[in-house]
């Protein structure tokens, strides 16, 4: 059963700062994976998709990283602003279905 | 202009009464998703349609059910809500096959059961 890790639960930051999160999965045959960013009492907002073939995918300050044999991803955000303030999730999807499966998050607070 | 609709944002219901949460989409993709999630939790999938046909998760409560009446709406039935249902409501969809299969949320249903 796959199963979706993120470590650490919370972290704050200074302003300015790179910063990595971190995603886990158990089981390395997957569809895709992909982060999203939630601000507290509102839905989900995709920030990087990545399919299963790749190693990255890029976004303005954000880089998404994928080692499927090692069954981790890492969300790269550079010069942190507070405005990056929110709650970020990573989705897997598993192959040969159209479920994803969610991590806990990581709730990010950067400080001005 | 916003892709996935959820009606209404907030929703107060009485234990016990009947209650419909509504989600629409103007992307034209195959599946459509209904995910709980709980106070600092993971969303949890509940149950997901690819077109019209229905795939129900083996843990979601009988209390719990969906309508697709065409590709553009869903809907989320709770029968006889309990405390225990308080949640926030996500919907989502995502295209099956393709170079983009991106999921996309709406903006969430907060239900309160009184």
């Amino acid at each position: 059963k796959q199963e979706v890790t993120q470590i650490p639960a919370a972290l704050s930051v200074p302003e300015g700062e790179n910063l990595v999160l971190n995603c886990s999965f158990t089981d390395s045959a997957i569809y895709n994976l992909q982060w999203f960013r939630q601000d507290p009492g509102k839905g989900l907002t995709s920030l990087l998709l990545i399919q299963s073939s790749q190693r990255e995918q890029t976004s303005g300050r954000l880089n998404a990283s994928l080692d499927k044999s090692s069954g981790r991803s890492t969300l790269y955000i550079a010069a942190s602003q507070p405005g990056d303030s929110a709650t970020y999730l990573c989705a897997v999807r598993l192959p040969g279905t159209y479920k994803y499966i969610f991590g806990t998050g990581t709730r990010l607070k950067v400080l001005a | 202009d916003a892709m996935v609709i959820q009606n209404p944002r907030y929703q107060v219901t009485q234990f016990g009464k009947p209650v419909t949460l509504s989600c629409s989409q103007t992307l034209n993709h195959n599946v459509m998703y209904w995910y709980q999630q709980k106070s600092s939790q993971a969303p949890k999938l509940l149950f997901h349609y690819y077109d019209k046909d229905f795939n129900n998760e083996a843990d979601t409560p009988d209390n719990f059910q969906s309508r697709r009446p065409n590709t553009s709406f869903c809907f989320l039935d709770i029968r006889s809500p309990g405390l225990g249902d308080a949640a926030m409501y996500l919907c989502a969809t995502s295209r099956v096959t393709g170079v983009n299969t991106e999921a996309f949320f709406g903006q969430g249903t907060r239900l309160t059961v009184v």
